[in-house]
């Protein structure tokens, strides 16, 4: 089963307008981190946000913030006031404790196209 | 300065050959990753290394050798390359040993090998 299903493989959003990438995880461990990263067409990794199982409120880093439903083991990332260079892909990514294995798995991204 | 370093950016290659990618981060991070993203972006760990100790090692072909000569350092050997092999690989580091869930990782820019 996968851990980290991001179930829209591609998005096209008008230009200033908000955006919401899905992510759904699956862990039985109480104690996980989540993360996104942006993947321009150039091909590097940027990480954007991140949130922990534990936090009690939800994370914002300028223009992204992250919805995160526990219960629902949901962890979307929200892009306010899109912009052009926002056009890229998406990975939601979750890191399970220490003990095991200290793998962060990613989701299989999402395509986000900006449209002018 | 660069923080997390691959070379080379591109490697073209005959099927049978063996090449190495190099990895060089200037962080200070414990641990290091090599990532494979294939064709349809998915990215899966491959390997991962703390100070020089292996830590995770995925599902990979024996052809595929890491090697850490030093916490800054973790190189991808591949022997008798095969078309399948086509990918990109990025190698990543992170602070390591794990003390925060919330250790971001810090990608190279990726290496985009192809086999001919």
């Amino acid at each position: 089963a996968q851990k980290i299903t991001q179930t829209q493989p591609g998005m096209f959003v008008q230009e200033k307008e908000a955006v919401t990438l899905d992510c759904t995880y699956d862990t039985s461990d109480p104690s996980y981190g989540l993360f996104w990263y942006k993947q321009p067409s150039s091909g590097e990794m940027i990480f954007l946000i991140y949130q922990g199982s534990y936090d009690q409120q939800n994370a914002t880093e300028g223009r992204y913030s992250l919805n995160f439903q526990k219960a629902r083991k949901s962890a979307n990332l929200v892009i306010s006031a899109s912009q052009l260079g926002d056009s890229a892909m998406y990975f939601c990514a979750m890191r399970e404790p220490w003990n095991r294995d200290d793998k962060i798995i990613f989701g299989k991204g999402t395509r986000l196209h900006i449209l002018p | 300065d660069t923080a997390v370093s691959q070379t080379p950016k591109y490697l073209v290659t005959q099927m049978g050959n063996d090449k190495s990618i190099k990895c060089e981060q200037n962080l200070g991070h414990d641990t290091m990753y090599w990532y494979k993203q294939d064709s349809k972006k998915f990215l899966k760990i491959m390997f991962s290394y703390n100070n020089k100790e292996l830590i995770i090692n995925e599902t990979v072909p024996n052809r595929f050798s890491p090697k850490s000569p030093d916490k800054a350092h973790l190189n991808l050997h591949i022997n008798s390359l095969e078309l399948g092999d086509s990918a990109v690989y990025f190698c990543a580091s992170s602070q390591g040993p794990l003390e925060s869930l919330r250790d971001e990782q810090f990608f190279g820019p990726g290496t985009r090998l192809t086999v001919l």
